[in-house]
């Protein structure tokens, strides 16, 4: 077990729908990121946060909204989401060690989404 | 060009063998890189760190040439349970926080 947790595993939603994931990391990490990863594609980074406060937006449509109440807990919120939106949503954590630092990564199981 | 690069295989292999995956990264001031692997319909995790003067791991041993641009990744005497696909990942600069990752390199150990 990585420390990183995701809800729901598995989420199927209509273009219409609100929903939102959830990841919990139990690692005490003060970094938490969202990364997509659709098929035969690389992880693509998508929302980075470092000690509460975004840092990294990588041009994510805003049909994707992230919230982080604290270091431990982050969401994704989703709303008229897209067919081609389809696909592994992991999230991650790591300890920022400070500048030059190398901060591993560890990632959550993922959630895979269905757009229909 | 990609950031980074790898050649997405598959690779299939018998039980016992050595194979060897390559990655190029386009950016020669990136800083850091690691191999992740990544099961099928599994999350990446960290296999190893590649530092300058390479570093091995039990039947793993990662290689940088930073004067070429690409990093290595070779597995001795392989099990069926090195069948994943291996991720090669780098530290961009400007960016405390964020890994590029490669979009992996599919190995399959025969029996």
């Amino acid at each position: 077990e990585t420390g990183v947790t995701q809800t729901p595993r598995h989420l199927v939603m209509g273009m219409t729908n609100k929903k939102s994931l959830k990841c919990e990391q139990h690692l005490g990490h003060n970094a938490m990121y969202w990364y997509k990863q659709s098929a035969k594609k690389p992880l693509e980074l998508m929302f980075v946060y470092n000690f509460k406060e975004q840092t990294e937006n990588n041009s994510v449509p805003s049909r994707f909204s992230p919230e982080c109440p604290n270091s431990s807990h982050l969401f994704l919120h989703l709303h008229t989401l897209q067919p081609e939106d389809s696909a592994l949503y992991l999230c991650a954590s790591s300890q920022v060690l400070g500048a030059g630092g190398i901060d591993t990564q560890y990632f959550g199981p993922g959630t895979r989404l269905t757009v229909l | 060009r990609k950031e980074v690069e790898q050649d997405p295989g598959p690779f299939n292999v018998p039980e016992g063998a050595t194979v060897a995956f390559n990655c190029t990264y386009s950016n020669s001031a990136s800083q850091s890189f690691f191999w992740y692997r990544q099961d099928c319909r599994k999350e990446p995790k960290l296999l190893m760190s590649v530092y300058s003067s390479g570093n091995e791991d039990g039947r793993f041993t990662a290689q940088l040439n930073r004067a070429s641009q690409y990093i290595s990744l070779l597995i001795r005497d392989s099990k069926l349970s090195d069948s994943a696909t291996y991720l090669c990942v780098v530290k961009s600069p400007g960016s405390a926080r964020q890994l590029t990752f490669g979009s992996g390199t599919q190995l399959t150990v025969l029996p």
